[in-house]
């Protein structure tokens, strides 16, 4: 069974502009989770989409958007970037909801 | 708010040297405490949930006890291929929302 696919893996960017990431869940999972990890804040949830909806979010600002596809495919949107925006941005996926979640390799965020 | 805090930040064991690893909680509702190893420039990997006091769990070397208040991984006998960072993550019920909070991690490392 493959496991969960994020693309890109690395990514530069500089400030003020937006990035799109992907994430290609597990096949039969369709919970999306979204998560960010720096070494000052550890990794911090931002949102979970299921069946094309989002269900539970986090506590970040309105720049940080995502959506999800019929086939569960996810994406997630960060405008008008920030140097604080840099880092290890994850996606994990499981069948049902956050329990016994299955993580993606990540997208190594830079933003100058 | 939920928190989550792990001790010790850092740990260097001996091969065949075993200990254990806490996580103390506050939630509100707890739905679910999970485990997870993170290798260096990977995503987490999923090792146990636990969803209420006194269950445990074993896989390999690794055995996770849950009370009211604290988690523990106990690791008996580790070999260096244990050496990962150790995370701890709570998921709780509040306002219906069902937002999974991390700590901090523990920083293993088993030399032979």
């Amino acid at each position: 069974k493959a496991g969960v696919t994020q693309t890109p893996r690395y990514l530069i960017k500089t400030r003020g502009q937006q990035v799109t990431l992907s994430c290609s869940p597990i096949s039969g999972h369709r919970s999306v989770s979204w998560y960010q990890q720096t070494p000052g804040q550890g990794l911090q949830f931002l949102f979970e989409y299921f069946s094309e909806t989002q269900r539970n979010k986090g506590n970040f600002p309105g720049r940080f958007s995502g959506r999800q596809f019929s086939n569960s495919r996810s994406e997630m949107n960060v405008s008008t970037l920030e140097l604080g925006d840099s880092a290890l941005y994850l996606c994990a996926t499981s069948t049902e909801g956050t329990e016994t979640q299955y993580f993606g390799p990540g997208t190594r965020l830079l933003v100058l | 708010e939920d928190q989550v805090t792990q001790s010790p930040e850092a740990l260097r064991l001996q091969e065949g040297e075993s200990s254990s690893l806490n996580c103390s909680y506050t939630v509100s509702g707890l739905r679910g405490l999970f485990w997870y190893r993170q290798d260096p420039g990977k995503g987490p990997e999923f090792l146990f949930t636990l969803y209420s006091a006194g269950e445990e769990k074993e896989k390999e070397r690794l055995k996770a006890t849950l009370t009211k208040k604290e988690s523990f991984l106990h690791i008996t006998a580790p070999k260096p291929e244990d050496s990962a960072t150790y995370l701890c993550a709570v998921e709780g019920s509040s306002g219906g929302s069902y937002i999974p909070t991390f700590g901090r991690g523990t920083s293993l490392i088993v030399h032979p």
